[in-house]
């Protein structure tokens, strides 16, 4: 079962465009992780924000939870080619720390 | 850098056959993660383990998936018979600790396909 949902579903920018996406999920959570697919390889790790922080920067990414709107954004900014990817929210509830992941935005960075 | 391995990296077989994947996580990770992926969605968690004992295979579908983590390092997962709707992306993945909020570590994954 998927916890989150993510829009939109694709996005398609021009190279230097700052890219936006947002999850949004359901239940109440130890912290917040975003992952990045590229096509047919497995997901890398990008940031986590935990449950009681509000936003959180790791190079050109900036990611913010707002837990009372049980939402999360990830913005890439000045994007690149090389950030063409899938890109998964994935909130980890519980005592084992199961990772539940939403369906995912497809980025399409143009040259 | 240390990687997740995976084997196969694509597997085609036809339904009602056995099939089999295998896992070696990063030296040292105490948790190993078993995924399935359907196109245009995102993983969904097989099974957990914690060294060799499973934590949560509540997603497993136990009458045809089977795991094993026996020396609590690498992991095989089994689908016998295979069927039609199993044609997914398998993920496996690792990280350090379970019980504290920790990166997951991907592998390449293994692709099948069910004719």
């Amino acid at each position: 079962s998927q916890q989150g949902e993510e829009d939109p579903q694709a996005l398609s920018i021009q190279e230097g465009e700052n890219a936006t996406m947002n999850c949004s999920y359901k239940t109440s959570i130890n912290n917040l992780q975003w992952y990045r697919q590229n096509s047919g390889r497995g997901l890398v790790h990008l940031i986590l924000i935990r449950s009681n922080e509000r936003e959180k920067h790791s190079g050109r990414l900036r990611v913010t939870l707002d837990t009372s709107k049980k939402s999360s954004s990830l913005l890439i900014t000045a994007s690149r080619a090389a950030d063409t990817a899938s890109y998964f929210c994935a909130t980890d509830e519980g005592a084992t720390n199961k990772l539940i992941f939403g369906t995912g935005t497809l980025l399409a960075v143009q040259p | 850098e240390a990687e997740v391995a995976q084997s196969p990296r694509y597997k085609i077989t036809e339904k009602s056959q056995a099939v089999a994947f295998w896992c070696d996580p990063i030296s040292g990770h105490a948790t190993l993660y078993w995924y399935r992926q359907i196109l245009g969605q995102g993983p969904e968690l097989l099974v957990q383990f914690q060294d060799e004992s499973v934590v949560d295979d509540s997603q497993l579908p136990k009458d045809r998936f089977s795991a094993e983590r026996l020396k609590g390092v690498d992991s095989t997962l089994k689908i016998q018979p295979a069927e039609l709707g199993d044609s997914a992306m398998y993920l496996c993945a690792s990280s350090r600790l379970a019980g504290v909020s920790h990166e997951q570590f991907f592998g390449p994954g293994t692709r099948l396909t069910v004719l």
